[in-house]
Order: C-alpha cells, then sequence, then structure tokens
C-alpha cells in the first residue's frame, strides 16, 4: 500500500529534550516536505527536500533541521525544543517527475506537545 | 510573500444544497491549485486539482478557476453531512515548483 508513515503519532516532552520524528514513505518520491499547523495559522511549511541530500528552508524553519540521506526517509529534528512547537506536524510527499499537478500524499501527523 | 486567502467560516448549509468555496490567491504566476478535505485531527486528503482556466467536474465536485481574477473555487453539490470538514485551498507557484502554499481554510458544515 502507498502510504506515509510518521513516527511517533504522539509525543509530550519537555523543554530542551531533543526529538526527532521520522517520516518516511514508499511511493519512490523525489519531493518530501514538513509543515506544521496550528489554529488559526494554517499549514505552513517547515523544510522541504528536492531529492538525497537536497533540503532547503520553508516558512517557518527556526528552531528545526531535517536530513534526506536516502530518498524514502525525511527526518525532523527539534535540537532544542520550546512550548511554541507545540503543534500537529505533517510529513508530505510527492510524484517524481512531470508536469503538474504535483500531487503531494500527506502522512496521518504527529500530535506534539512540549512543556 | 505569497499569499492564499480564504473566508475562515463556518459555513453552514443545509443537506442537498450547494456548498460554495472560495479562494484567492496573490502570485499572478502560480500555475496549480488544489482543494484539500481535512477531518478534524486528520491528514489534509486531495480531492480536487486544477490548472487550466474553467471547470473541472469530478462527481459532486466542481473546481472553477479564473487566473485573472486569482480566483478558485470549490463548489460541491447535493451536500452530504459527510462533507463537513475543513476545506483547504492550496496554490503552486510557477512551472517546475514542488512547493504548495495553503489558505487557513473553510470549515463547512453541513446540516441534516
Amino acid at each position: 500500500e502507498a502510504q506515509v508513515t510518521q513516527n511517533p503519532r504522539y509525543l509530550i516532552t519537555v523543554t530542551g529534550k531533543k526529538l526527532t520524528v521520522t517520516c518516511s514513505q514508499n511511493m519512490n518520491h523525489e519531493y518530501m516536505s514538513w509543515y506544521r499547523q496550528d489554529p488559526g495559522l494554517g499549514l505552513r511549511q517547515i523544510y522541504y527536500s528536492m531529492n538525497v541530500e537536497v533540503t532547503d528552508k520553508g516558512d517557518v524553519p527556526e528552531g528545526y533541521k531535517v536530513s534526506r540521506k536516502e530518498k524514502r526517509n525525511f527526518p525532523l529534528i527539534l535540537e532544542s525544543p520550546s512550548p511554541n512547537q507545540t503543534s500537529l506536524y505533517f510529513c508530505a510527499s510527492s510524484l517524481p517527475t512531470g508536469a503538474p499537478p504535483y500531487e503531494q500524499y500527506f502522512g496521518p501527523g504527529t500530535r506534539l506537545t512540549v512543556t | 510573500q505569497k499569499e492564499v486567502e480564504q473566508n475562515s467560516g463556518p459555513l453552514s448549509v443545509p443537506e442537498g444544497a450547494i456548498a460554495s468555496l472560495n479562494c484567492t490567491y496573490s502570485d499572478r504566476g502560480s500555475q496549480s491549485f488544489f482543494w484539500y478535505r481535512q477531518y478534524s485531527g486528520k491528514s489534509p486528503e486531495l480531492i480536487m486539482f486544477i490548472y487550466s482556466n474553467g471547470d473541472k467536474e469530478d462527481g459532486r465536485f466542481t473546481a472553477q478557476l479564473n487566473k485573472a481574477s486569482q480566483y478558485v473555487s470549490l463548489l460541491i453539490r447535493d451536500s452530504q453531512p459527510s462533507d463537513s470538514a475543513t476545506y483547504l485551498c492550496a496554490v503552486t507557484p510557477g512551472a517546475g515548483s514542488y512547493q504548495l502554499t495553503f489558505g487557513k481554510g473553510t470549515k463547512l458544515s453541513v446540516i441534516p
């Protein structure tokens, strides 16, 4: 089954404790992206990756890191989480080639609470 | 700053009626336009995309695009209670881009 998976689905942590949210896709997609979703602010892009070893900042990259060492995986790293990073996080991936529409497939989401 | 604007709602329609959801975008060079449906606490699900001016129909859904007015809409005919969700408009910028800029979404409530 074609899918994007994220782990963990729920996480409660404390300020300053490093954490990683994993994202994996089995569709051989080149493009992967991380979003956060907050009430009243909508979905905002954190980082994206066009391919292995190619990453770039989205609209809200501060406090986050990513890596893309393999095509299927795109982990999101919070080196020192803070309460303002409490949010619902989505990973997404896109079709590898060709013309629009570049449909993005979303993972199930990770709800992160930082206390 | 590329912007995508939607009325936040809630938009309430009776069951069986037509729901009309609207979206405007600021980047005149935008190429592709998407409508996602998102149930509370769930991930966005693509329901329609359009990239040419005019209408595109898929079942009960019709997407309408007017690039001159920088306006895209989604019509849901014969609305059902199961259509109650937040609808997100998303736009990609120029050709070759994989970026998506989302609107904040319109919450639709279909009243039985």
